[in-house]
């Protein structure tokens, strides 16, 4: 069984599209992360929700908003995609804040 | 600013030794710190989680060394193997967060 699961793994749109990446994690944790990783693989912590409501928020331009609709999902939703937001998208859960973190495989997003 | 440093070459070792791989960071003071492996296409899976009032934690094969003084983790993996080759994340807690902030990683290369 999955602990966490993305979809889609792959995805390829053009500029000004909008996509969604869809995130479920059977392990019962309370707190799940989204996370980008460049082409350089700096993994940078985009959001994070605690018992669905959103606890980190980092500098991360509007036009990404995330969706926790319940504990165990945490979709990511992208208006407007530009070129620089082509990258592997990873979501995590982890027990509570402090714990180790689960990752899903990755969602490779690619704009054009 | 918060700033982690993990050594940026890949380390190459032999099999059968010991990798010892370094993390260090600057300005503030974390909680914990965890180590993560990362193999390529695939998410990080956590190795390591080790405190601030603890010295060392070991599993297995791996240690981890965490020197608050010094502001630096150390990873260590003996009887190094072919198998062990990835890239290494330094995670430590971002500074009162209790989220980790991750270190761009190191690979590491096992010869056989």
């Amino acid at each position: 069984d999955t602990a966490v699961s993305q979809t889609p793994k792959y995805l390829v749109t053009q500029m000004g599209n909008d996509k969604s990446i869809k995130c479920e994690q059977n392990l019962g944790h309370d707190t799940m992360y989204w996370y980008k990783q460049d082409s350089k693989k700096f993994l940078k912590i985009m959001f994070s929700y605690n018992n669905k409501e959103l606890i980190i928020n980092e500098t991360v331009p509007n036009r990404f908003s995330p969706k926790s609709p319940d504990k165990a999902h945490l979709n990511l939703h992208i208006n407007s995609l530009e070129l620089g937001d082509s990258a592997v998208y990873f979501c995590a859960s982890s027990l509570e804040r402090s714990y180790e973190q689960y990752f899903g495989p990755g969602t490779r997003l690619t704009v054009t | 600013s918060q700033k982690i440093e993990q050594n940026s070459e890949a380390l190459n070792i032999q099999e059968g030794k010991t990798a010892t791989l370094t993390c260090n960071y600057t300005n503030y003071s974390p909680a914990y710190l965890q180590w993560y492996r990362q193999d390529p296409g695939r998410g990080p899976v956590f190795l390591l989680l080790i405190r601030e009032n603890e010295k060392e934690k070991r599993k297995e094969r791996l240690k981890v060394t965490f020197d608050t003084t010094l502001k630096q983790s150390l990873f260590h993996i003996t009887a190094s193997q072919p198998a062990d080759s990835a890239t290494y994340l330094c995670a430590p807690e971002g500074g009162g967060s209790y989220i980790p902030t991750f270190g761009r990683g190191t690979s590491l290369i096992v010869h056989p």
